[in-house]
Parts: C-alpha cells; sequence; structure tokens
C-alpha cells in the first residue's frame, strides 16, 4: 500500500495569514500516461464528512474559495490556505487515488491562533 | 444534485453483524462506483471497499475482507455494507462516497455511528 505522510501534525495560523501542510507519498502518485497526479486533499469539519477541497494535486472543487491551492508532483504535495478565515478551521487529509488501496495522511488539524 | 443518505446510528454486540444502507439520488445510478470508508473516533480516514453497482463487481481492503460483504438494489439506487463479526474496535463513524473516476471521492453521504459494545 502506498503510505501517505501529512506534516505538520497540527498548525495554529492567526486569522488572514497563510496555512501550508506538506504531504508526501511513498511512491509517485504522477501517472505518466495523462500527466496526473493522483493526489486529493479533502477538509472535514467537526461532526460532518470529509469534503473534497483539490484534486489532481491543484484542481480546486467547484465552489471551493479561491484562497485554497495545491501544487507539487511526484510524491511532494503542499495544500496552501491563504489569508485563513474562521470559518477554514478543520483536519485536512490528503489521499492518493493512484492505486487500491486509496489512502489517506493521518490528517493535520488547522486553528486559528 | 448529487446526494447520498444513509441509515442511521446502529449500536450492535461484539460478534454481531451491522448493515449500513447507502441511498443515492441525482445521478445515473450505474455509472458511478460507491466507496466505504471509515473512522475511528478521533482517527483518520480507513478505506474499507468499493462495489461497481452496475455489475456489482468488488474490491476490498484485505485486512477487513472476510467480514465485509457489499451489495446494491438497482430498483431502489442503494447500496449496502455489512460487516460481520463485529469487535469494539470496527466502532466508528462509516461513510459510502461516491468515485467521481478512478478512485477520486467526490460525494460523500453523511455518515453512520456504528458502536459495538457489550
Amino acid at each position: 500500500d502506498i503510505v501517505m505522510t501529512q506534516s505538520p501534525g497540527s498548525l495554529a495560523v492567526s486569522l488572514g495569514e497563510r496555512a501550508t501542510i506538506n504531504c508526501k507519498s511513498s511512491q509517485s502518485l504522477l501517472y505518466s500516461s495523462n500527466n496526473k497526479n493522483y493526489l486529493g486533499w479533502f477538509r472535514q469539519k467537526p461532526g460532518q464528512p470529509p469534503q473534497l477541497v483539490i484534486y489532481w494535486a491543484s484542481t480546486r472543487q467547484s465552489g471551493v474559495p479561491a484562497r485554497f491551492s495545491g501544487s507539487g508532483s511526484g510524491t511532494d504535495f503542499t495544500l496552501t490556505i491563504d489569508s485563513l478565515q474562521a470559518e477554514d478551521v478543520a483536519v485536512y487529509y490528503c489521499q492518493q487515488y493512484y492505486t487500491t488501496p486509496p489512502t489517506f495522511g493521518q490528517g493535520t488539524k488547522v486553528e486559528i491562533k | 444534485q448529487v446526494q447520498l443518505v444513509q441509515s442511521g446510528a446502529e449500536v450492535q454486540k461484539p460478534g454481531a453483524s451491522v448493515k449500513v444502507s447507502c441511498k443515492t439520488s441525482g445521478y445515473t445510478f450505474t455509472s458511478h462506483y460507491i466507496h466505504w470508508v471509515r473512522q475511528a473516533p478521533g482517527q483518520g480516514l480507513e478505506w474499507l471497499g468499493t462495489i461497481n453497482p452496475s455489475d456489482a463487481r468488488k474490491g476490498h481492503a484485505q485486512k477487513i475482507q472476510d467480514r465485509l460483504t457489499m451489495t446494491r438494489d438497482t430498483s431502489t439506487n442503494t447500496v449496502y455494507m455489512e460487516l460481520s463479526s463485529l469487535r469494539s474496535e470496527d466502532t466508528a463513524v462509516y461513510y459510502c462516497a461516491r468515485e467521481e473516476r478512478d478512485q477520486l471521492l467526490m460525494h460523500w453521504g453523511q455518515g453512520t455511528l456504528v458502536i459495538v459494545s457489550s
């Protein structure tokens, strides 16, 4: 199975500042035939199901604010939240869908400083 | 719009079985795989398995495949997950999720809490 490792485990950011979450996979998620990285980011608020925020490593899901962006390729990926808002407090997970079983990172808890 | 509505919370004793339903709407039922993912209290997300509603072909996580049964009913656009021989460590919220393509899980049900306790 592909192991997904996120860092940090938690971070506290002031309102309006930037939050950066990293995700590393144990093998490349770049599919050469279509040049796509099979990596998604989810946001999970307490008591709610995960919500897809970013897919194909950098494509923002419909309805997700432009302050969310994803980058990276191969084995190293980043989720950036520019100008953190109060409603962004959540746990964020990366997930690879390159191969079966799909696997998730352990999560990063984002709080307000 | 795409909706996945799951059945309500369950409390079961160790050794028993539980069956969770996921009723879908807003799209062609047979066109998208459904996956099951669980989350133990305070823990991360664990993929359990997937079913193709078109032909009922399935894939399971290795650690749970002997205890997990997934079925579908094309007349009601509903997918079911049954977990047998329940243990305390099966206590979790169980989610169904619709795959957009290639295991990209774009739409999720609200979750079903399953508590295993004597």
